[in-house]
């Protein structure tokens, strides 16, 4: 049974740093790994999704990497912004094809 | 082109009560997908729907119930609300039911029993 985790929960760096967000999924046998931002009270936006076959996608100052061996994901904010702060979830499908996500890592840029 | 569109935003329901929740996916989006989120469990799948057909059903209790119609519009149903049904319930579409497709969420719809 799939399972998703990120850790840490919360985090809080200083505005301008480069932050890693971590995902680890106990399937490796998946297809795709997307990543998320949900700010408060609303809905998920589609931040990056990576195929099986791929090991990293790009957009913007977001980079996210993929290594199905480890069961590893991670996103890459460089220069982070006030505005990045949001609540980040990953989501990995499992065997029978329902979307599992992770409980998010809550993000704060301080100014 | 619209987003996912959910309605209505917020409800208030008693126990006991029942609800159904609209969703109307991107235009030429043939999947929907239902997810109820809790600050407890986070965000959890309860069902696909993809050409009227249920594809995929999580754990939930057979209170929890769906549709979808001809035009990919899907709705979903709580029959005899219980407190820990609070939750924001969001929907997602994607184009077809192919693994490549991303899904796209709406803005969820904030239920709260009492």
């Amino acid at each position: 049974k799939q399972e998703v985790t990120q850790i840490p929960a919360a985090l809080s760096v200083p505005e301008g740093e480069n932050l890693v967000l971590n995902c680890s999924f106990t399937d490796s046998a998946i297809y795709n790994l997307q990543w998320f931002r949900q700010d408060p009270g609303k809905g998920l936006t589609s931040l990056l999704l990576i195929q099986s076959s791929q090991r990293e996608q790009t957009s913007g100052r977001l980079n996210a990497s993929l290594d199905k061996s480890s069961g590893r994901s991670t996103l890459y904010i460089a220069a982070s912004q006030p505005g990045d702060s949001a609540t980040y979830l990953c989501a990995a499908p499992g065997r029978d094809d329902k979307i599992i996500f992770g409980k998010g890592t809550r993000l704060h840029i301080l100014p | 082109k619209a987003g996912v569109t959910q309605t209505p935003r917020y409800l208030i329901k008693t126990r006991g009560q029942q609800v159904t929740l609209s969703c109307s996916p991107i235009s030429g989006h043939r999947s929907v997908s239902w997810y109820q989120q809790t600050p407890g469990q986070g965000l959890q799948f309860l069902f696909e729907y993809f050409s009227e057909t249920q594809r995929n059903k999580g754990n939930f209790p057979g209170r929890f119930s769906g549709r979808q119609f001809s035009n990919s519009r899907s709705e979903m149903n709580v029959s005899t609300l219980e407190l820990g049904d609070s939750a924001l319930y969001l929907c997602a579409s994607r184009r077809l039911h192919e693994r490549t497709d991303t899904q796209y969420f709406g803005p969820g719809t904030r239920l709260t029993v009492l």
